[in-house]
Parts: structure tokens; C-alpha cells; sequence
């Protein structure tokens, strides 16, 4: 997604956190952030999203800047099972907009 | 919440054969997508599908694609004559609730021969 700027990969030791980046400068005020993973060729799996206030839940936080031009996807106890592509979207709420994908970040977990 | 199904997990075609590609979201559920990625590239937006009529779709979503939901439980995906570059990963998803993600289904691997 155009939208957004992430790094192609990462690496990150199996039991620290990852601390994913996603730049979005564009961003308006009415647009969330969401952010999805896919591991290997599953479908892609919601894994949290905000608009401006930092948000956590049993998968990961999101940390989103005062100013919403970037936001940090944190896994604070990665796994092996956590290596995946992390997308980052920026999109307004409400079904009748389409969530649109861009290449993500490729994170490995290391032992 | 309930998983998204897709059927079936893996079809082989002839180029130019029709295929049709099934999902069983949620009925009380309005809106669904299909998406598709292509071997090692991203996930690629088809088509919207609310209140069972096509919302919005992409430029891939040609004249050779169609949507429909014929029973009010499935929702199909058809594609009305294969070609080797519609080979693909093909994902079913329906709108969660409120202001939350998507709900994908595990996909079907569509190959063209």
C-alpha cells in the first residue's frame, strides 16, 4: 500500500520483543491503522489496530507517535511460531472499505 | 469468532476450464471480499460483495470473474475461463465487527496446467 513504508525484513531472537516499524506521513485524521501478519502461505490474520491512543492486546501493542505518522508493532516475547510478513494499513474504518495490502515486513525469529 | 471455510484447499484446471471457488463465512454477516496472491507477491484486493451485490472492485476483477452468494450461507468466487497467470492463492475474508479486521479464510491454491 502506497500508504505505508515498512522495511522488506527483520530479524529478532526468540524471546525478545519485536519492535516492527511502519511509516505512514499521509496519514488523515479518520484513518486507523491496523496491522495483519501472514505466515507462510496462510490467510492473513488481524492482529490489532488504532487511531491514535496506543492500543495492546493478547497478541501485541501498537504504539502510534503523537503526531500518527508512524507506529511501532510490538511482539514483546517473540517465538519461533511468530515469523510471518507483518502488514501495516492505513485505511478508514468500516467494512465498506477495502483493506489493500502492500509488501510488509518479513520477520524471522531466530533460536 | 467463527473461522472462515474455504473449498476446496487445493484445485488443479485446464486452462480455459470455468472453476468455482466457495466460502462459508457467517450469514448474519453483510460484507465479504475475495482477495488473491500470486506465488511470492502480495495480497492483491478482487472484489467487495455487500448486501449481496459487488461493492467495489479491483482492475484484476475483469469480465472473467464473478461473485455471488447464491444461498445466503456461501459465497462464491467464479472464474469463468482459467488462465495459466490466474494460478494464485485465492482468500475469502468477511468483515468483522464493528471497526475490527478482517476475518480470512485459509484459502484456496488455485492451479492452472
Amino acid at each position: 500500500d502506497a500508504k505505508t513504508t515498512q522495511p522488506t525484513s527483520m530479524d529478532c531472537a526468540e524471546g525478545r520483543a519485536a519492535n516492527l516499524p511502519c511509516n505512514h506521513s499521509t496519514i488523515s485524521g479518520n484513518e486507523y491503522v491496523y496491522w495483519y501478519r501472514q505466515i507462510h502461505s496462510q490467510g492473513p490474520q488481524y492482529i490489532i489496530h488504532g487511531l491514535k491512543n496506543n492500543e495492546t492486546n493478547e497478541m501485541a501493542s501498537l504504539i502510534i507517535t503523537e503526531d500518527r505518522k508512524s507506529s511501532t508493532l510490538i511482539l514483546p516475547h517473540a517465538t519461533l511460531r511468530d515469523t510471518a510478513v507483518y502488514y501495516c494499513i492505513v485505511r478508514v474504518a468500516g467494512e465498506n472499505n477495502d483493506m489493500r495490502f502492500g509488501a510488509g515486513t518479513r520477520l524471522t525469529v531466530k533460536p | 469468532e467463527p473461522e472462515v471455510t474455504q473449498t476446496p484447499s487445493h484445485q488443479v484446471t485446464q486452462m480455459g476450464q470455468e472453476v468455482i471457488l466457495r466460502c462459508v463465512p457467517i450469514s448474519n454477516h453483510l460484507y465479504f471480499y475475495w482477495y488473491r496472491q500470486i506465488l511470492g507477491q502480495k495480497v492483491e484486493f478482487l472484489v467487495s460483495f455487500y448486501n449481496n451485490e459487488i461493492s467495489e472492485k479491483s482492475e484484476i476483477f475483469d469480465d472473467q470473474f464473478s461473485v455471488e452468494r447464491p444461498d445466503g450461507s456461501n459465497f462464491t468466487l467464479k472464474i469463468r475461463s482459467t488462465k495459466l497467470e490466474d494460478s494464485a492463492m485465492y482468500f475469502c475474508a468477511r468483515g468483522g465487527s464493528g471497526y475490527y479486521g478482517y476475518t480470512f479464510g485459509s484459502g484456496t491454491r488455485l492451479t492452472v496446467v
